[in-house]
């Protein structure tokens, strides 16, 4: 998985609750993403970061935020999380924008 | 808007057959269209990556073409395999749009014994 760890792989958390996953390369890739994968859906963005604090919205947004303070850790925040928030989350790395993107093997979130 | 249609939608065949998969994108300006492999429960493989300038590109038993004049691309699979059973993306991506790239819905290839 072109050495990118996501944890935890699974969590189960109710309703309201704050909810962190991280990702972590050791590719020293300037951009770092993070997708949800939904069934009916295709992978859709929702931050990306091509740098060290900077990051930038994807089209799923809401209620998620991020934080990238050192190159190998892109972090995602769902503050209060909802039950519209259960998915498949994914993070990719890339050398440089629209380059060849590699992903991890996600994270299974189910907001209860 | 930037969209990314493939089809069939799903698609089942023998093992040893091959097949083709599509892809038609409105993307522009164009700078790559990407296909990946994704095994249930697991990330995106890449397959192959195509600029502007290739209109053919192979991965083993993978081959893909483009046509960047009618915005289309297709995936064949030579002499299929139990393992190539799996969800098959096409992603595009544009010179100007900056990190997000447009990805299709994937169709979900079955093959059978």
């Amino acid at each position: 998985d072109a050495g990118i760890t996501q944890s935890p792989r699974h969590k189960v958390t109710e309703t309201g609750t704050p909810v962190t996953l991280r990702c972590h390369q050791t590719e020293n890739h300037r951009y770092m993403y993070w997708y949800r994968q939904d069934p009916g859906h295709g992978l859709r963005l929702i931050h990306y970061s091509y740098g060290v604090k900077d990051t930038d919205k994807g089209e799923v947004s809401d209620g998620y935020s991020v934080s990238r303070s050192k190159t190998e850790d892109f972090l995602l925040t769902l503050e209060s999380a909802t039950s519209s928030q259960t998915s498949v989350y994914f993070c990719a790395i890339a050398t440089g924008d629209s380059y060849e993107q590699y992903f991890g093997p996600g994270t299974r979130l189910t907001v209860t | 808007k930037n969209q990314v249609e493939q089809s069939p939608q799903s698609l089942i065949i023998l093992e040893g057959k091959n097949c083709t998969l599509q892809c038609n994108y409105t993307v522009s300006p164009f700078s790559n269209l990407r296909w990946y492999k994704q095994d249930t429960g697991r990330g995106p493989v890449s397959l192959t990556i195509m600029t502007f300038s290739e209109n053919t590109k192979s991965n083993g038993r993978y081959t893909a073409t483009l046509d960047a004049d009618t915005k289309q691309s297709s995936l064949h699979i030579t002499a299929s395999q139990l393992s190539d059973s799996a969800s098959y993306i096409c992603v595009v991506s544009a010179a100007t749009n900056a990190g997000k790239s447009t990805f299709g819905d994937g169709t979900t290839l079955t093959v059978k014994p």
